[in-house]
């Protein structure tokens, strides 16, 4: 399996401001995924991070929201704009295509975020 | 992708067989049988996933059944450990547009 490292791990933010979070793999990877977790609630997925290009988006989620950066095959960043505490979950990383393993997707271990 | 239904909880005594049920009426043909785990404040962890075949790794054994309509995920000998919630999801493969959708899964709890 891969090896996924996301910093930070945990933050506290004012509402307003901007947080972005970096997303690292150990090997290069097919494909790269960001999602949302917020409190109490199951995983829900923000967008697909394509390498050279704009990420795809699922409904609900926006660029201006969620920029998304993917500038090579091991990294990958998520920002969260003008935050309000609606916004505190935990986001997670994900990779596909690690290893070989093109149908296996490994999770990073996330950053919690918190908004005041 | 298909959607799963899954019991909402479910205990388990430690050293027995946790034996967690999902139902895929509507799955495709072409769509696998994904379970991953995520233990409490951790991303989430992959245990296997299937076709059509029974599979086993070092962790778990998925049993489909013929029609495909259901699985069941089965940990051998539970431990504390295996406390966790447990997703099972559908999709068909990646180069089809396949995404892991994840709906609210099992809470299993191990009991000493």
């Amino acid at each position: 399996s891969a090896v996924i490292s996301q910093k930070p791990s945990r933050d506290i933010c004012q509402r307003g401001t901007s947080l972005t979070i970096q997303c690292q793999v150990d090997s290069q990877v097919t494909m790269m995924f960001w999602y949302r977790q917020q409190p109490g609630q199951s995983l829900t997925l923000i967008a697909t991070a394509n390498q050279g290009s704009e990420a795809t988006y699922e409904s609900g989620f926006v660029i201006d929201k969620f920029p998304i950066s993917r500038p090579n095959l091991t990294f990958s960043t998520l920002t969260v704009s003008n935050m309000s505490p609606e916004d505190s979950s935990i986001y997670l990383c994900s990779v596909e295509g690690a290893g070989g393993r093109r149908e296996t997707q490994y999770f990073g271990p996330g950053t919690r975020l918190l908004v005041l | 992708d298909a959607k799963t239904t899954q019991p909402p909880s479910m205990d388990c005594a430690e050293g027995r067989a946790a034996n967690l049920p999902c139902n895929h009426s509507t799955i495709s043909g072409n769509e696998y049988v994904y379970w991953y785990r995520q233990i409490h404040s951790q991303g989430p962890q992959y245990i296997i996933h299937g076709l059509k075949n029974n599979e086993t790794n070092e962790m778990a054994s998925l049993i489909i059944t013929e029609d495909r309509k259901s699985s069941t995920l089965i940990l051998p000998h539970a431990t504390l450990r295996d406390t966790a919630v447990y997703y099972c999801i559908v999709r068909v493969p990646l180069n089809q547009g396949g995404k892991l959708i994840f709906g609210q899964g099992t809470e299993l709890s191990v009991k000493p």
